[in-house]
């Protein structure tokens, strides 16, 4: 079975800092992997995917995110962060064309 | 806008009724998912269509049923309703890829 960890239920950073994001994963095949943007009452965005091509992988709004097989992780970050990227996000894994299995989400809050 | 649309918005209904959630996925997406998310159990997969064939099913409560139809709009229902039952529902589609495609939800209230 498959599953999603994502480490810190609520991170905060200074705009202008580093965000770090943390997901770890587990699967029996190799993974497919995504990243969703929710924001407040929104749907779910998709910011970035891993589909066994490149490792480092990168989305939208600047930022990417690195699949590390060894770590079983699929940490998403962005060099500078700005107000607009206040949101929940959240970290999935696939076996392909089938369901998502979801992280518990991570709120990300930026301050002035 | 991810080009998946769901209808209603918001509904409000009360404990013991039935509801019908709609979908239509973005053109040429044959999959369609359902999922459900709420504060104590996060989001959770529900269950999945494939060109109007179910592919897949989650953590679906027998009061609940799903389809998809020829147009390949899916329609989620909702019956006997419970005030557990409150959640966000979303839907989502894909076509022969692998990334999943959300629509905007419907925010349910059961009271």
């Amino acid at each position: 079975a498959q599953s999603v960890t994502q480490l810190g239920s609520h991170v905060s950073v200074s705009e202008g800092a580093l965000v770090l994001l943390r997901c770890n994963y587990s699967s029996s095949v190799p993974p497919y992997l995504f990243w969703y943007v929710q924001y407040p009452n929104q749907g779910l965005q998709l910011l970035l995917k891993y589909t066994s091509a490149a490792t480092l992988v990168k989305g939208i709004n600047g930022f990417e995110a690195e699949f590390k097989k060894s770590e079983t992780s699929f940490h998403l970050t962005k060099p500078s962060a700005h107000m607009s990227d206040a949101a929940e996000y959240f970290c999935a894994v696939s076996e392909g064309n089938t369901p998502l299995v979801f992280g518990k989400g991570t709120r990300l809050s930026v301050i002035a | 806008d991810s080009g998946v649309t769901q209808t209603p918005k918001h509904l409000i209904t009360a404990t013991g009724q039935r509801v019908t959630l709609r979908c239509s996925p973005r053109s040429g997406d044959l999959s369609v998912y359902w999922y459900q998310q709420s504060l104590d159990q996060g989001l959770q997969f529900l269950i999945q269509y494939y060109n109007g064939e179910e592919r897949a099913k989650g953590n679906i409560l027998e009061r609940f049923s799903a389809q998809q139809f020829p147009d390949l709009h899916s329609e989620l229902n909702l019956s006997s309703l419970e005030l557990g039952d409150s959640a966000l529902y979303f839907c989502a589609s894909s076509a022969e890829g692998y990334e999943q495609y959300f629509g905007p939800g419907t925010r349910l209230t059961v009271t």
